[in-house]
This record gives C-alpha cells, sequence and structure tokens, in this order.
C-alpha cells in the first residue's frame, strides 16, 4: 500500500463546475497536509495546507481533512482553463530529525472551456 | 526575494558519466531537501540537510548517489557513474524551519541515455 493514494485521472470538469480531488493517506499518525499544483515541466506550488479536521477555505479552493478517515480533499469552485495542472497531495511525516514530505502520484486535472 | 534555484534546468549523459546538481536555497533557510521524480512516478524523498548536516538521507537510492552542503548554504548532488534508471527530474526544495511551508525549485531534469 502505497502511503499517500490519489486516482492519477484525468479528472475533466467544464469551465464553471466544481472540481473534486481526492487523497488517502495510510499513516495514522501524520498531521499536516498539503495540496500542490504543478503546471507540465513546473515546480510544485504550494495551494494550499490543512492541520485540523474539517474544511479550510481559500479563495477558490476549499481543503477538507477527515482524520479518522485519513482522507483529504480538496475542492475547487468556479474551476478556470487555467487551473488544469497535476495536483499533488503531500502528507508531513514526522522523521526522526524533523519533518519530510511524502507525495501522492497526483492527479491531472482538465478544465474544458 | 530570489527562489529555490537550480542548476543545470535540463541535462542528458551517457550511462556511466557522472552529474552534478546545484540547488540555491532561499537565503536564511537552513533546511534544505532534495526529491526525485522518476517517468510515471510519484515524487520522491532523497535527504534532507540542516545546515550543512545531513539529518535525513533514508531516500537516498544507492551509493552512486553523494549530497553535499558545504557551507551550509548551495548543495550539490552528484550522480556517479549515472544508470539509466537515474532519469527523472530533481527537485530541491527549502524552508526556514522544518515544519514550514517548503518552497521548491523548478528541478534539474535528467536524461541518462
Amino acid at each position: 500500500q502505497k502511503e499517500v493514494e490519489q486516482n492519477s485521472g484525468p479528472l475533466s470538469v467544464p469551465e464553471g463546475a466544481i472540481a473534486s480531488l481526492n487523497c488517502t493517506y495510510s499513516d495514522r499518525g501524520s498531521q499536516s497536509f498539503f495540496w500542490y499544483r504543478q503546471y507540465s515541466g513546473k515546480s510544485p506550488e504550494l495551494i494550499m495546507f490543512i492541520y485540523s479536521n474539517g474544511d479550510k477555505e481559500d479563495g477558490r479552493f476549499t481543503a477538507q481533512l477527515n482524520k479518522a478517515s485519513q482522507y483529504v480533499s480538496l475542492l475547487i469552485r468556479d474551476s478556470q482553463p487555467s487551473d488544469s495542472a497535476t495536483y499533488l497531495c503531500a502528507v508531513n511525516k514526522k522523521a526522526e530529525y524533523g519533518n519530510k514530505l511524502v507525495f501522492g502520484a497526483g492527479t491531472i486535472l482538465r478544465v474544458k472551456s | 526575494e530570489a527562489g529555490v534555484t537550480q542548476f543545470p534546468s535540463h541535462s542528458v549523459i551517457e550511462k556511466g558519466q557522472t552529474v552534478t546538481l546545484r540547488c540555491d536555497p532561499i537565503s536564511g533557510h537552513d533546511n534544505l531537501y532534495w526529491y526525485r521524480r522518476v517517468m510515471g512516478k510519484e515524487i520522491k524523498f532523497l535527504l534532507h540537510f540542516v545546515k550543512e548536516s545531513k539529518q535525513d538521507e533514508s531516500g537516498m537510492p544507492n551509493n552512486r548517489f553523494l549530497a553535499e552542503r558545504t557551507g551550509g548554504t548551495y548543495s550539490t548532488l552528484k550522480v556517479q557513474p549515472a544508470e539509466l534508471e537515474d532519469s527523472g527530474v530533481y527537485f530541491c526544495a527549502s524552508t526556514r524551519n522544518s515544519g514550514n511551508t517548503i518552497y521548491f525549485g523548478e528541478g534539474s531534469w535528467l536524461t541518462v541515455v
């Protein structure tokens, strides 16, 4: 079992719709969770992070965390073609000398105009 | 403020040759990370420096990989001798304090032929 699992997609949504991206993780002790967006050939760019159960909203983005189910999601409202990218879920895993990110393989999102 | 910079952006070398990748973290960031993404796989942790000390090198694939951070500023990752399976993109990332937001460089794309 992978430590962080994502559906590879592609997930296709029409412009203006809500895109829902999902991620599960295996380490129940994980404390913080990150969503990165990566355009082709570019570096991962942090969109959202969440530490507590529930929802966290930032503009068109909402991150949702359910630690009991070991599940984190990202909702993108009013999706735009510029949102088309690979979305990476990352879990901050506590190591002996600090933290390190464990990434999922990413979900490809395509927003069609 | 300059971001994390990496050099070279792209490199094509023959199997058996040596390549050295360089990373300049954001000024003042003591924590420096190397990650790697090989084709079709997720981004994977390689190692973590705090200043000039290696705090966690559990992700280094084998002894053909050598990372250094002399003086606690820039870091190099040397692959010697390179093998075909080393092809991928090598990301460097930095953060001021472990647990804070991690900023990624644009990556060094390595192709071994």
